[in-house]
């Protein structure tokens, strides 16, 4: 029950900003938005969470579409170490269900 | 930040034994604790949830005989996985979440090799 669809991979040049979409048409309206990034053979990693503002934190921007069908991940300048699978998740109940996640490739 | 531990972070078994996976908050107590299995360039899979002093609720598909899940205390979750064959060789991650925050933090992860 993934909820969310998502690009499966996507570049981007080193130091330039990169805008990541989520689409979750399903979202109900206690459903937090949730982003996390895992590198290889590690734990995922939190990013940032909304619910329906923009959020913005030292990794990245949550912009948060006014209906909420929709959601992007924005960091505003990549690195190589950025480069990881990104995933966006919705959590109104206690279960969070990842999705297939989108493949970020940062290009030097 | 909130620390999620797991233990140990890659173990290598025969067919037939069984493997135990610890994994504990380290600086908060977590009502709630949840196991993933992750194979190779996939996304994470929910196998249960586990809260504190209750049983473990299992996702469909998953065999609760096969993977036992203990959570005795508020900062420790123990996954087994009895009988281990090939097949269950895998990337076993642990999540909790915080009590007092709800917030979600994950352990490094955990590589089960059955020979």
């Amino acid at each position: 029950d993934a909820k969310t669809t998502q690009p499966n991979s996507m570049e981007s040049n080193e130091e330039e900003p990169v805008h990541l979409p989520c689409n979750h048409s399903t979202i109900s309206g206690t459903d937090y938005i949730h982003w996390y990034r895992q590198l290889p053979s590690q734990g995922p990693e939190y990013v940032i969470h909304g619910l329906t503002s923009n959020v913005n934190n030292r990794m990245a921007s949550l912009a948060i579409a006014e209906d909420r069908k929709s959601s992007t991940l924005i960091l505003h300048r990549a690195t190589l170490r950025d480069a990881a699978v990104y995933y966006c998740i919705l959590s109104g109940g206690n279960q969070f269900y990842f999705g297939t996640g989108t493949s970020l490739t940062v290009i030097p | 930040g909130a620390v999620v531990s797991q233990h140990p972070s890659r173990v290598i078994c025969k067919s037939g034994t069984s493997v135990k996976i610890e994994c504990r908050s380290l600086d908060f107590q977590a009502t709630t604790m949840f196991w993933y299995r992750q194979f190779p360039k996939k996304s994470l899979m929910l196998m249960a949830t586990s809260n504190e002093g209750s049983k473990a609720t299992y996702e469909q598909g998953v065999e609760k005989d096969k993977f036992l899940i203990n959570h005795a205390s508020l900062t420790l979750s123990t996954l087994t996985v009895t009988s281990a064959h090939p097949e269950d060789s895998s990337f076993y991650i642990c999540s909790a979440r915080d009590g007092n925050t709800g917030e979600l933090f994950f352990g490094e992860g955990s590589r089960l090799t059955v020979l």
